[in-house]
């Protein structure tokens, strides 16, 4: 079984920039996360999907990071401008649904110069 | 709010010792406990979890034994290998939401 897939898996980028990340959920998985694992530390959640719905995005920094799940399978997140302290490693999870177990993709590590 | 605090590392044994990383936690109502692995260059992996008191996760000779009356789930391993090198997160997530929160992580290094 294919694993979460995430592109790219390395970004630099120049603050004031736009920065997007893709991630492909194991098939059949309805629920998705996006994760900001800053240095350090562990990780954080950002947003949540049911589908291609929001669940929980009360950590998304709504005035420069986006997300949308389009049909509920491919998630893109969005980073516009992006300031020093976004450099972190973004990760992506999904599960079957809100109550199982979250898989983890490699994750895209972000610097911000 | 939850929170989890980890033993600060890095951690550095030698191959065959006995391993501890110690976790406590702070949550309202019966979390469920987590250990997640992160070996170099891979994704997250959920290593073992205890989803009511004095349960316990095991897995790959490793154990944990979630302790409510110490809010503790520390990591045990006897005899650890080189393999056994990678970076160990305890998180909890709230009773019918797996919503988790994360400790910082304790980076353990094995060497021969």
């Amino acid at each position: 079984e294919a694993g979460v897939a995430q592109s790219p898996r390395y970004k630099i980028i120049e603050k004031r920039q736009s920065v997007a990340f893709w991630c492909n959920p194991i098939s059949g998985h309805a629920t998705l996360y996006w994760y900001q694992q800053i240095l350090g530390q562990g990780p954080k959640l950002l947003i949540q999907f049911q589908n291609n719905g929001v669940v929980d995005d009360s950590q998304l920094p709504k005035d420069r990071f986006s997300a949308e799940r389009l049909k509920g399978v491919d998630s893109t997140l969005k980073i516009q401008p992006a300031k020093l302290e976004d450099s972190a490693v973004y990760l992506c999870a999904s599960s079957l649904d809100q109550y199982n177990e979250q898989f983890f993709g490699p994750g895209t590590r972000l610097t911000v110069l | 709010g939850n929170s989890v605090t980890q033993m600060e590392g890095p951690v550095t044994l030698s191959e065959e010792a006995f391993l501890t990383i110690n976790c406590t936690y702070t949550a309202t109502g019966y979390p469920s406990l987590f250990w997640y692995v992160q070996y170099p260059g891979e994704g997250l992996q959920l290593l073992l979890k205890a989803t009511k008191a004095d349960d316990k996760g095991s897995n790959k000779g490793f154990e944990a034994t979630y302790r409510k009356e110490t809010t503790s789930f520390h990591l045990e391993k006897g005899s650890v290998q080189v393999s056994d090198s990678a970076v160990y997160f305890c998180a909890l997530s709230d009773f019918g939401n797996e919503k988790l929160t994360f400790g910082t992580g304790t980076r353990l290094t094995i060497i021969p």
